[in-house]
Formats: structure tokens, sequence, C-alpha cells
């Protein structure tokens, strides 16, 4: 089982759209919680830290659910810069070790 | 401030050759890495470095040599390289081992022949 698992997509959807992406993760020892967005050929850039209790950055939630060991992101009113992959990312608590998902596509369509 | 740099921004070798692949960062941040970024496979850890003089192997270190001889610099070299070694790399920086926020350079795409 991978330490950190996506659906790679691609999630074609329309502009104005509402769309949720979901992040498992395999170490319960897991610190922290990252969404970071590449954009193509492009370096991945950090989107958001996520919290245990949720957290929102405008059209952005992130929620923690440590209980079944996923994260989440949700995109409200998709727009077409918001097309990228989005990578989870989870850094462990003891070696400090970031481990990287393989991202999901997200396509805005017109 | 220019953030992470990374040198050659493309690069075709022929297996076998040598190269290195530079990487600085003007942030005065400890913690320097290299990742590479494989289709299917996400970011893998090839060696990193906590400061100055200390540099350790990642997850896929074999092939690849690393030196931190000031904290600026972390360049990267391929010893002898071979076709899996196509990809692209990843230089990065954290102000520590223990923050969060990675600082990405804008990659090197290498193709070895």
């Amino acid at each position: 089982r991978k330490e950190v698992e996506q659906d790679p997509g691609p999630f074609n959807v329309p502009e104005g759209a509402t769309v949720a992406f979901n992040c498992t993760y395999s170490n319960s020892a897991s610190q922290s919680f990252f969404w970071y967005r590449q954009d193509c050929r492009k370096e991945p850039k950090l989107l958001m830290s996520v919290y245990s209790s949720g957290n929102e950055d405008g059209r952005f939630t992130a929620q923690l659910n440590r209980a079944s060991q996923y994260i989440s992101l949700l995109i409200r009113d998709s727009k077409l810069s918001d097309s990228a992959t989005y990578l989870c990312v989870v850094l462990a608590r003891l070696n400090q070790k970031v481990t990287f998902g393989t991202g999901t596509k997200l396509q805005v369509i017109p | 401030n220019a953030g992470v740099t990374q040198t050659p921004k493309f690069q075709v070798l022929k297996t076998g050759q040598s190269m290195t692949l530079q990487c600085a960062q003007d942030m005065n941040h400890e913690y320097m890495s290299w990742y590479r970024q494989d289709p299917g496979m996400g970011l893998r850890l090839i060696h990193y470095s906590v400061g100055a003089g200390i540099t350790d192997q990642g997850e896929v270190p074999n092939g690849y040599n690393v030196s931190r001889s000031t904290t600026e610099d972390f360049p990267l070299r391929l010893l002898s390289a071979a076709p899996s070694q196509t990809s692209v790399y990843f230089c990065a920086s954290r102000q520590s081992r223990q923050s969060y926020e990675q600082y990405f350079g804008p990659g090197t795409r290498l193709t070895v022949t």
C-alpha cells in the first residue's frame, strides 16, 4: 500500500462547479498535512495546510479525518485558473519525512 | 529574493556521461532537498541536507551524489547517467527540518539517451 494515495483523475468539471478530492495516508503517526498545487510543467507550490478542525481559504476548504486517515480538499465555484494538479503531502512526526501523493489532476472547462 | 534557482532548465545526456545540476537559495534556509518526479510516481526524495556540511540519503539515492559546502548551494551530481534517470528534478528548501512549507525551484528536465 502506498504511504499516500490519491485518485489521479482527471476530474473534468464545468466552471462554477464544486469539486472535492480525497487523499488517504497509511502512517497513523503522521503529524502534519498539506495540499500543494502544481501547474503543468511548473514546480509545486503550497496551497494550504490542513488542520484537524478544518480550515478555509476563500473558495478552498481542507479537512482532516485522523480516525479514517484521510484528508480532503473542496473547491467551490471552480475557475478556469484552478486547472492544475493537486498534491497531497504528509509530514511524519518522528523523522519529519515528507511524503507526496502522486497528485489529482483537475481540468475546469468553460 | 530570487527564492530557489536551478540550472540548467533542460539537459540531454548520453548514457555514461556525468553532470551536475545546480541549486541555490537566497532565503537562508537550513534544509534543502532534491526530488525527482516521474509520471505516476509522485515526488521522490533523492538526498537532503539539514545544514552546511551535512547531507543524507533519501528514498532513491543510488546514482547521485550531493554536497553542501555553503548554506546557499546544494548541487546534485549524476555520476554515470542512465536512461532510468530521465526525469524532472526539483530542488527544494525550507527554513528548518521542522518547518512545513517547502519552496521549490523551477525544475530541470533531464533526458538520458
